[in-house]
C-alpha cells in the first residue's frame, strides 16, 4: 500500500539542540512531499514542500528537508530548536492524483 | 482575512443527534477537502470536491454527507452521531485537484457524549 511513515513518535529535546525527524514513503512514480506543523490547538501549517529540482528544500522557521530518492526518505531538520518549536510534525505525500497521505506524526517537545 | 475558516470551532452533542460543520475558503481555490484527525492525531482524507463535484469519497460511513453549494464552501453533515465520531475535523482547500499544496482550516473539535 502507498504510505508515508514517520518514526520516533515522541521526541523530547532541549533548546538549542538539533532536530531531525525521519520520513519514508513507499510508493513510486512522481513524488510530491510535504512537512506540516501543528502547534498546540492550532491548524496545520505548511513548513516546506518538495515537487522537483534541488533535493534540499528550505522552509519557514529555519527548517529544511532533504529528499533522498534512493532511500525513499524526506527527513526534516533544524540545527537549533527553540521552545516555540514544540508541536506535532507531519510528513505527507501524494499518491494517485490528489490523495494526500499523512504519516502518524512526531510529537516534539522542546524544554527551555 | 482568514483563508480557510470553519464553524463551529467546538461541537459537543449527544449520540444519535445530527450536526453540521461549515467550511469556507476565500482563496479562490477550486478544490476543497474534509479530513478527520483521531485521538492519536492521525489524519485521514474523507472527501474532496472540485468545482462542486465530488472527486474523493474514502471509506466513510454514509451517515457522513458532504455538500458543496459553491466552490468556496464545503459543508459536512453527520447523521446519527456515534461515540467514534469524536475527533477533530479539518477542512482544506487547494488551487486545483491535481497534486496541489493544501491549506488547512482551524479545525472543528467534535465531542459525542
Amino acid at each position: 500500500a502507498q504510505s508515508v511513515s514517520q518514526h520516533n513518535h515522541h521526541v523530547i529535546l532541549s533548546e538549542a539542540a538539533s532536530l531531525e525527524l525521519g520520513c519514508n514513503y513507499s510508493y513510486g512514480g512522481t513524488v510530491n512531499l510535504f512537512w506540516y506543523v501543528q502547534y498546540p490547538g492550532q491548524h496545520l501549517q505548511l513548513l516546506l514542500k518538495y515537487f522537483s529540482g534541488d533535493p534540499l528544500v528550505k522552509g519557514i522557521k529555519g527548517f529544511e528537508a532533504e529528499f533522498i530518492k534512493s532511500k525513499f526518505s524526506f527527513n526534516l531538520r533544524k540545527p537549533s530548536v527553540q521552545w516555540s518549536d514544540t508541536a506535532e510534525y507531519f510528513c505527507a505525500g501524494f499518491y494517485g492524483n490528489n490523495r494526500l497521505a499523512f504519516g502518524k506524526g512526531n510529537q516534539v517537545v522542546v524544554i527551555p | 482575512d482568514t483563508a480557510v475558516s470553519q464553524t463551529p470551532k467546538y461541537l459537543v452533542t449527544q449520540m444519535g443527534n445530527d450536526k453540521s460543520i461549515k467550511c469556507e475558503q476565500n482563496l479562490g481555490h477550486d478544490t476543497m477537502y474534509w479530513y478527520k484527525q483521531d485521538s492519536k492525531k492521525f489524519l485521514k482524507i474523507m472527501f474532496s470536491y472540485n468545482n462542486k463535484e465530488l472527486i474523493i469519497n474514502e471509506t466513510v460511513p454514509n451517515r457522513f454527507s458532504p455538500k458543496s453549494p459553491d466552490k468556496a464552501h464545503l459543508n459536512l453533515h453527520i447523521n446519527s452521531l456515534e461515540l467514534g465520531d469524536s475527533a477533530v475535523y479539518f477542512c482544506a482547500s487547494s488551487q486545483a485537484a491535481y497534486r496541489n499544496e493544501q491549506f488547512f482550516g482551524p479545525g472543528t473539535r467534535l465531542t459525542v457524549l
